[in-house]
């Protein structure tokens, strides 16, 4: 079974500018979710999708971050502007009804630099 | 949301056997216990879950005392290859959740 695919990546940009980073779930997964991972620390769930709503997303940016989650599949999240603090990695992952409680599939992650 | 506490790193040889503590004093009754491992340039990969007692797989083995307010992995003979990053987590299965990942236990496996 294919795992969780993400686009890009690596990505740089300088600060100010926009970005925009693909996830694509293990098929038939209903919940996806967002975690931004800066360096030596822990992944921090940003925003959870079930199917197409948004389940959470109190950790989430609002002034510059969106995420959006069409046709409750593949999901997009956008930064816009970019700040230096931006930089980490961003996972994306998936949970499907089946199997064991809250088990997660992460995707390879995008690894954003803002210069 | 129940918070966690593991040791910031841990050192160990190739063949020992490793245990790692979490402590959760706050769980909830509906929370499970789950733990994930994270290699360097990797997302984080799930290993084993529980809820009380004792949790085997192929894997490791979860020890979860009658209180429930800690846990403990235990990675049998370890190989150079369990250098890693290990996550305790601790929440329920219900959609409206939201776990949260806390600084987890650098294991470094030396020869």
């Amino acid at each position: 079974e294919a795992g969780v695919a993400q686009s890009p990546r690596y990505k740089i940009i300088e600060k100010r500018q926009s970005v925009a980073f693909w996830c694509n779930p293990i098929s038939g997964h209903a919940t996806l979710y967002w975690y931004q991972q800066i360096l030596g620390q822990g992944p921090k769930l940003l925003i959870q999708f079930q199917n197409n709503g948004v389940v959470d997303d109190s950790q989430l940016p609002k002034d510059r971050f969106s995420a959006e989650r069409l046709k409750g599949v593949d999901s997009t999240l956008k930064i816009q502007p970019a700040k230096l603090e931006d930089s980490a990695v961003y996972l994306c992952a998936s949970s499907g009804p089946d199997g064991v409680y809250n088990e997660q599939f992460f995707g390879p992650g995008t690894r954003l630099t803002v210069l | 949301l129940a918070k966690t506490t593991q040791p910031i790193s841990m050192d160990s040889y190739e063949g020992q056997e490793v245990n790692i503590t979490c402590s959760h004093n706050n769980i909830a009754t509906n929370d499970y216990i789950t733990w994930y491992q994270q290699f360097p340039s990797q997302g984080p990969r799930f290993i084993i879950q529980g809820y009380k007692t004792k949790v085997t797989n192929e894997v490791a083995s979860l020890f979860i005392p009658a209180d429930r307010k800690s846990s403990t992995l235990s990675l049998p003979r370890v190989s150079l290859s369990d250098t890693a990053v290990y996550y305790c987590l601790v929440g329920e299965d219900n959609a409206g959740n939201m776990l949260t990942f806390g600084g987890g236990t650098r294991l470094m496996v030396k020869p």
